[in-house]
C-alpha cells in the first residue's frame, strides 16, 4: 500500500517562506511524477504544482508561479514544495499525491494522496 | 482556462441512486476522474479514466462521459457515502491540473 507523508506546515507571517516535505514509500518513487494539491479552509481542491519523475519536467498553478518551487529527491524518497513570498490566501492544507497516467493522450490524475499538513499564512 | 461546473449539493435517500453532474466544454474528449472527500479526511481516487474504480472501490460506484458532460453514479446509496465528490481533469493547452469546485453528497 502507497504511503505518502507531509511535513514542514506550520504558522508564517505574510512574505514568509515555508518548506514542505513528503516522505514516500511502498511504492518505486523515481518512476511516477507527484504533486501538491491544496485546500483553503471550507474551500474546494485547487492544483498548485507538480513534477516528472526524473524532475526534468515542472509545473506550477498561475497563483504559485515565481513563488513556489517544487523539486525531489529520489534518493530519499522525498518530495518538496519552497514556499517564498507568501500571502494569507495560501493558508490551507497541502497535500502530497502520487500522479498516475490515465488511458488517454496526455491525461494525468492523483492515484494516491496523503493527509496534509496545514500551512497558515497570518500576521 | 478550461472551467469545470458542478452542482453545490445533491441529497439523496438510503438505498437510491445518486448522480453528480461535472460539466466542460466537450469534457467528452477528455479523461475524467472523480473524488471523494469524507469530512476532515483526504481525498480518495473513487473513478479514474471516466468508468474505472481503483481496487477497493465498490461497484456501487460508476461514471459516464459524454458531450458536455461526465457522471458519477453511486447505486444504492449508503450511509457512509456521504461526503464532497470532485471531478477532475488535465488541460494540456496549459498544462494544468483541473478541478470542479466539487459537490456535497447528503444522504438523507
Amino acid at each position: 500500500e502507497v504511503h505518502l507523508w507531509e511535513s514542514g506546515g506550520g504558522l508564517v507571517q505574510p512574505w514568509g517562506s515555508l518548506r514542505l516535505s513528503c516522505v514516500a514509500s511502498d511504492f518505486t518513487f523515481s518512476n511516477y511524477a507527484m504533486a501538491w494539491v491544496r485546500q483553503a479552509p471550507g474551500k474546494g481542491l485547487e492544483w498548485v504544482s507538480s513534477i516528472s519523475g526524473s524532475s526534468e519536467s515542472t509545473y506550477y498553478a498561475d497563483s504559485v508561479k515565481g513563488r513556489f518551487t517544487i523539486s525531489r529527491d529520489n534518493s530519499k524518497n522525498t518530495l518538496s514544495l519552497q514556499m517564498n513570498s507568501l500571502r494569507v490566501e495560501d493558508t490551507a492544507i497541502y497535500y502530497c499525491a502520487k500522479v498516475r497516467m490515465g488511458a488517454r493522450v496526455n491525461d494525468w490524475y492523483f492515484a494516491h494522496w496523503g493527509r496534509g499538513t496545514l500551512v497558515t499564512v497570518s500576521s | 482556462s478550461y472551467v469545470l461546473t458542478q452542482p453545490p449539493s445533491v441529497s439523496v435517500a438510503p438505498g437510491k441512486t445518486a448522480r453528480i453532474t461535472c460539466g466542460g466544454n466537450n469534457i467528452g474528449t477528455k479523461g475524467v476522474h472523480w473524488y471523494q472527500q469524507r469530512p476532515g479526511q483526504a481525498p480518495l481516487l473513487v473513478i479514474y479514466d471516466e468508468t474505472d474504480r481503483p481496487s477497493g472501490i465498490p461497484e456501487r460506484f460508476s461514471g459516464t462521459n459524454s458531450d458536455n458532460t461526465a457522471t458519477l453514479t453511486i447505486s444504492r446509496v449508503e450511509a457512509g457515502d456521504e461526503a464532497t465528490y470532485y471531478c477532475q481533469i488535465w488541460e494540456s493547452s496549459g498544462d494544468h491540473w483541473v478541478f470542479g469546485g466539487g459537490t456535497k453528497l447528503t444522504v438523507l
